[in-house]
């Protein structure tokens, strides 16, 4: 079965520059989850979209930014990237059944490295 | 606000031992999806598990048992007859039931390493 998939599945960047991540959902899946998990911490949500507007929102920093585009697939995009941003990023999908939301099915993450 | 408290961080069993995961929740929802992922080395989330909260039946998947006590808000995860490949991080979740695009709150996550 077709997963969810992330590109590039390694970045590295320098301090202060920015970074594309690019999430493509399992098909026919119309949301899309961003999330971000640090060294040995549990992840933590960025933001959501649904049907391209976005649904939900966590502790996201002003300096990203994310939208869905027509296709349902998503990019998150990070300025002024800081040391601290190193970290998995995950990009999840699921398929939102009678306005209910369901299960995320995560893809293999963007691991991203600020030098 | 909702909560998930994964109060073991780590565990070592050896082969073929039993091991139960604890995962305690907390959330003002009346209704919420309970989810276990599992992360292996290799660092990817995998599914394993959803659970609605007016279901409280008990799920058996082959060496893998899920028990859910909403009296205690407890969603407990046992595996049976332990195997190295079981070594990975597990991760219990939360997720309100309604509404699309609702994000999941994660536990701490517990460390399972299965030693020959």
């Amino acid at each position: 079965a077709a997963g969810v998939i992330q590109s590039p599945r390694h970045l590295i960047k320098e301090k202060r520059e920015t970074a594309t991540l690019k999430c493509y959902p399992i098909p026919r899946h119309d949301t899309v989850y961003w999330y971000q998990q640090g060294p040995g911490q549990d992840p933590q949500f960025l933001i959501s979209f649904y049907e391209k507007m976005q649904s939900d929102k966590g502790s996201i920093p002003d300096r990203f930014s994310a939208q869905q585009f027509s296709d349902y697939h998503s990019e998150l995009n990070m300025s002024s990237l800081e040391l601290g941003d190193s970290a998995l990023y995950f990009c999840a999908s699921s398929f939102i059944a009678g306005g209910k939301s369901d299960t995320q099915y995560f893809g293999p993450g963007t691991r991203l490295t600020v030098l | 606000a909702q909560k998930v408290t994964q109060a073991q961080t780590e565990i070592s069993v050896v082969e073929k031992e039993d091991v139960t995961l604890d995962c305690v929740y907390e959330t003002r929802d009346t209704t919420y999806y309970l989810f276990w992922y599992k992360q292996p080395p290799s660092g990817e989330l995998v599914f394993l598990i959803r659970r609605n909260s007016f279901d409280e039946q008990n799920e058996i998947s082959g060496r893998y048992s899920w028990n859910f006590q909403k009296s205690t808000s407890s969603f407990n995860f046992t595996i049976t007859a332990s195997q190295v490949v079981d070594s990975a991080v597990y991760f219990c979740a939360l997720s309100e039931f309604l509404d699309a695009g609702n994000m999941l709150t994660f536990g701490g996550g517990t460390r399972l390493m299965v030693k020959p």
